[in-house]
């Protein structure tokens, strides 16, 4: 089946510093969303780009589906940002899985 | 609206035990999903649900069941629970399937996280 690898695993920043989250994945895709999970396990979705840049705030991201990743960018970290970040995909072809998740990225933003 | 909500939030079963837990998606969503979250093995896919009939199926024993009611709610069923069942159990619900809407957007509830004894 699809991998879908994310790095890097551990991210630790001070506040107000910038970072990049990535996500691979090894085969066609329909649809790409990352989520942050918060302290108390729910999935918070951030965005839904299968291709493309999407902006929200302080956070961004970028798919390009024909190389098979994604970028997020978190930009002014805050202590709030901390959290594990995923990324999910949906397979395009074969398979059974709905969404098949990488392993996250542990974000630690330290005041 | 209302986001996705299941219940119950915690449970504690005993090995051997059977559990059933449940999910109501967001109003007009009818497709449902399951996953289970281990520290071992990370986010899984259990299985997914649209029109009461199911669609997908990861791979998990047959021990684990689900079904899909007429309003679109679904509840998932555990039975002869092991200690490793022990997990965070999150559904989702998106609006695919749903007339004029093809988003296969996920939207999570907030999981229920299960302990066995």
């Amino acid at each position: 089946g699809i991998q879908v690898e994310q790095s890097p695993p551990d991210l630790i920043l001070q506040e107000g510093a910038n970072s990049t989250l990535r996500c691979n994945f090894s085969d066609s895709v329909n649809n790409l969303q990352w989520f942050h999970q918060n302290p108390w396990g729910q999935l918070i979705n951030l965005f839904y780009i299968p291709s493309g840049t999407k902006q929200n705030g302080r956070l961004s991201a970028t798919t390009v589906a024909t190389e098979r990743y994604s970028l997020l960018y978190i930009s002014s970290s805050q202590t709030t940002d901390s959290g594990v970040y995923f990324c999910a995909v949906e397979p395009r072809q074969g398979g059974s899985e709905k969404l098949v998740f990488g392993k996250g990225t542990k974000l630690t933003v330290n005041p | 609206k209302a986001g996705v909500t299941q219940t119950p939030r915690y449970l504690i079963k005993t090995r051997g035990q059977q559990v059933t837990l449940s999910c109501s998606p967001i109003s007009g969503h009818r497709s449902v999903s399951w996953y289970q979250q281990t520290p071992g093995q990370g986010l899984q896919f259990l299985f997914e649900y649209f029109s009461e009939t199911q669609r997908n199926k990861g791979n998990f024993p047959g021990r684990f069941s689900g079904r899909q009611f007429s309003n679109s709610r679904s509840e998932m069923n555990v039975s002869t629970l092991e200690l490793g069942d022990s997990a965070l159990y999150l559904c989702a619900s998106s609006s695919w399937g749903t007339s004029g809407l093809l988003s296969n957007e996920q939207f999570f509830g907030p999981g229920t996280r299960l302990t066995v004894l």
